[in-house]
């Protein structure tokens, strides 16, 4: 089985500053990894995604993250955060080949700050 | 662009009583899905629906019932009500050849 962990319950930041989300994940097999945003009272959205190749991964709303296969991560970043990205954010991983089990992570909420 | 539809949006319960939840795709996917998320807990698989006919197991689905009545629609019963089952729950379809899912706007349920 698969299973992931966010390591930070909230991050406060002020606007323009850089943020990085921390995911990790565990896995006895080969796995996709996603990063989903959810804003308030709406469902999750997908940011981005890994399935293969290139380790650094963009997704919209200039947010990427970067596979690190030995460390069993899958941090997420930006650069500099606007108000608009205040939500939480939700790591998920699912086996090769078995979509049909997708475990999330507990959430991180980020807050900006004017 | 509809999406993934969800029925009812909000609904309280008394304790016992029943309910279904409605959930509707237009992608034309295979996988269809039911989450439930709880603070701090993020989401938790109740069932999940391979294909047309078939239905599974997640990781909580005790006090659940599912059906995959075709292969745009994929309901969710609650046949007696518990104030532990008060939640958000979301339904979700899968794209088949990248795996991404596809959420709907989510259904609170209380109950009493």
């Amino acid at each position: 089985a698969q299973s992931v962990t966010q390591l930070d319950s909230q991050v406060p930041v002020f606007e323009e500053a850089p943020v990085e989300l921390r995911c990790n994940y565990s896995s006895s097999v080969s796995v996709y990894l996603f990063w989903y945003v959810q804003y308030p009272n709406q469902g999750l959205q997908l940011l981005l995604k890994y399935l293969s190749g290139s380790t650094l991964v963009k997704g919209i709303n200039g947010f990427e993250a970067e596979f690190n296969k030995s460390q069993t991560s899958f941090h997420l970043r930006k650069p500099s955060v606007h108000i608009s990205d205040t939500a939480e954010y939700f790591c998920a991983v699912s086996a090769l080949y078995n979509f049909n089990k997708f475990y999330f992570g507990s959430g991180t909420k980020l807050n900006v700050k004017p | 662009n509809a999406g993934v539809t969800q029925t009812p949006k909000f609904q309280v319960l008394k304790t016992g009583q029943s309910m279904t939840l409605q959930c509707a795709q237009d992608m034309n996917h295979n996988s269809m899905y039911w989450y439930r998320q709880d603070p701090g807990m993020g989401l938790r698989l109740i069932y999940y629906s391979a294909s047309e006919g078939t239905t599974d197991k997640g990781e909580v689905p005790n006090g659940y019932n599912v059906s995959r009545l075709n292969k745009r629609e994929f309901s969710l019963r609650l046949e007696s009500a518990a104030p532990s089952q008060t939640s958000v729950y979301f339904c979700a379809s899968r794209a088949d050849n990248t795996g991404e899912l596809f959420f709907g706007e989510g259904s609170r349920l209380t109950v009493l």
